[in-house]
């Protein structure tokens, strides 16, 4: 069965601190793995993209690694920000893009405090 | 990047009425848009798969009568939830794909 499993469920950090999402798939044909980051009661906004021959990719603070071989990858961010407090959303999508089925993760909710 | 925008961005509603939603891409043109709905503290579902000039592929589950579905043109789909019960308040979120895959920012329905 294709699922997208990611942990911590929740994490309370404090601002400037360093964090890292985990997410293990068993998505199967893959194609690509992806971040988003989901603000409370807005649609999700895509943070990386990853294929399956990348092992890693940044956006700014953001840092996104993938191991095809375990299937697994982790998200990093870096000196934390108050804005960081969200739900950040794995996503897996098992076929090319152009029918874009994708596998959600539950997400790890972010909170950062002053 | 590219823009999905969404119409409502909430609404309140009668049990038993209808309401329709919009998702148009603002700057690229999209001949398949999804339409997920997503409850409180959890991910994302898909419902459909929205078609430009044919019909709506939906997901298991995901009565088709209820959640009708147009694509009449390659910036727009829209969904009416019909004759809408307490059960269908939820987050519904459109996207639609360009090189990726963008999200629109949600509309929250709330059926009394």
């Amino acid at each position: 069965k294709n699922q997208v499993e990611q942990s911590p469920q929740s994490l309370i950090i404090l601002e400037g601190k360093n964090c890292t999402l985990q997410c293990n798939y068993t998505v199967s044909p893959f194609s690509n793995l992806r971040w988003y980051k989901q603000d409370t009661g807005r649609g999700p906004v895509s943070l990386t993209i990853m294929t399956f021959s990348e092992n890693t990719k940044s956006n700014g603070r953001y840092t996104a690694t993938l191991d095809a071989d375990t299937k697994q990858s982790s998200l990093h961010i870096t000196a934390s920000q108050l804005s960081d407090s969200a739900s950040y959303i794995c996503v897996v999508s098992g076929s090319s893009y152009n029918t874009d089925k994708l596998i959600f993760g539950t997400g790890t909710r972010l909170q950062v405090f002053p | 990047g590219a823009v999905v925008s969404q119409h409502p961005s909430w609404v309140i509603c009668k049990s038993g009425t209808s309401v329709k939603i919009e998702c148009r891409s603002l700057d690229f043109q999209a001949t398949t848009m999804f339409w997920y709905r997503q409850f409180p503290k959890q991910s994302l579902m898909l419902m459909a798969t929205s078609n430009e000039g044919s019909k709506a592929t939906y997901e298991q589950g995901v009565e088709k009568d209820k959640f009708l579905i147009n694509h009449a043109s390659l910036t727009l789909s829209t969904l009416t939830v019909t004759s809408a019960h307490p059960e269908d308040s939820s987050f519904y979120i459109c996207s639609a794909i360009t090189e990726t895959q963008y999200f629109g920012p949600g509309t929250r329905l709330l059926v009394l």
